[in-house]
């Protein structure tokens, strides 16, 4: 089954307690992307990757950090995260930049105390 | 800055309703319209979008409309349904090669 996979689903930590959030997908897709949604702000994307290796900041990259070693993953960092990091986040993967559907995960919600 | 701006942020219509999401944008240079469907607890998985050289386009139950000159576009959804219940994000983009930039969502219940 075509899919992106995010773990874990919810996470509660404590203010500059490490984390990562993990995401995958198994279309080959070369496009991967992050997005964090807050009530009234919609999505906004947090930082993008075009391909293995190649990563550029979104809208929000503050305070996160992303890799692309491989294809298939795009792991979202936060090294130091703040109450104002609660949100709820996404991965998406599609083929390429632009007008292709992008495929959303199911979603990581955060709460940093 | 809010390239795309969306009402309304919420909208209660009854079963068999027309209920209408508006998203004005500024960019010119946008050239591509997606909406997203979002059930709670999922991600938004795209429902329709329409390029600017038409002014509608109908799958199903939804359809785009599209007024290039006014800078706006918006989702029809016709007889709806409690399944419809959701939120929507109209997006918009330059075409290939740039990144989507989605509105703040509108929350649609539809009541029995």
């Amino acid at each position: 089954e075509a899919q992106v996979t995010q773990n874990p689903r919810y996470l509660i930590t404590v203010t500059g307690k490490k984390l990562t959030v993990t995401c995958s997908q198994n279309m080959n897709h070369e496009y991967m992307s992050w997005y964090r949604q807050d009530p009234g702000l919609g999505l906004r994307q947090i930082y993008y990757s075009m391909n293995v290796e190649v990563t550029d900041k979104g809208d929000v990259p503050e305070g996160y950090k992303v890799s692309r070693k491989e294809k298939r993953n795009f792991p979202l960092i936060l090294e130091s995260p703040s109450p104002n990091q609660t949100s709820l986040y996404f991965c998406a993967s599609s083929l390429l930049q632009g007008i292709h559907e992008q495929y959303f995960g199911p979603g990581t919600r955060l709460t940093v105390t | 800055q809010q390239q795309v701006k969306q009402s309304p942020q919420s909208l209660i219509v009854q079963k068999g309703g027309i209920p209408i999401i508006n998203c004005a944008y500024e960019n010119t240079a946008f050239d591509y319209f997606p909406w997203y469907q979002q059930f709670p607890g999922k991600g938004p998985a795209l429902l329709i979008a329409i390029r600017p050289d038409v002014s509608e386009k109908k799958e199903g139950r939804f359809t785009i409309s599209f007024n290039k000159s006014a800078k706006q576009f918006s989702l029809h959804i016709m007889d709806s349904q409690p399944g419809d219940s959701a939120t929507y994000f109209c997006a918009a983009n330059k075409g290939s090669g740039s990144r989507l930039t989605f509105g703040e969502g509108t929350q649609l219940t539809v009541n029995p």
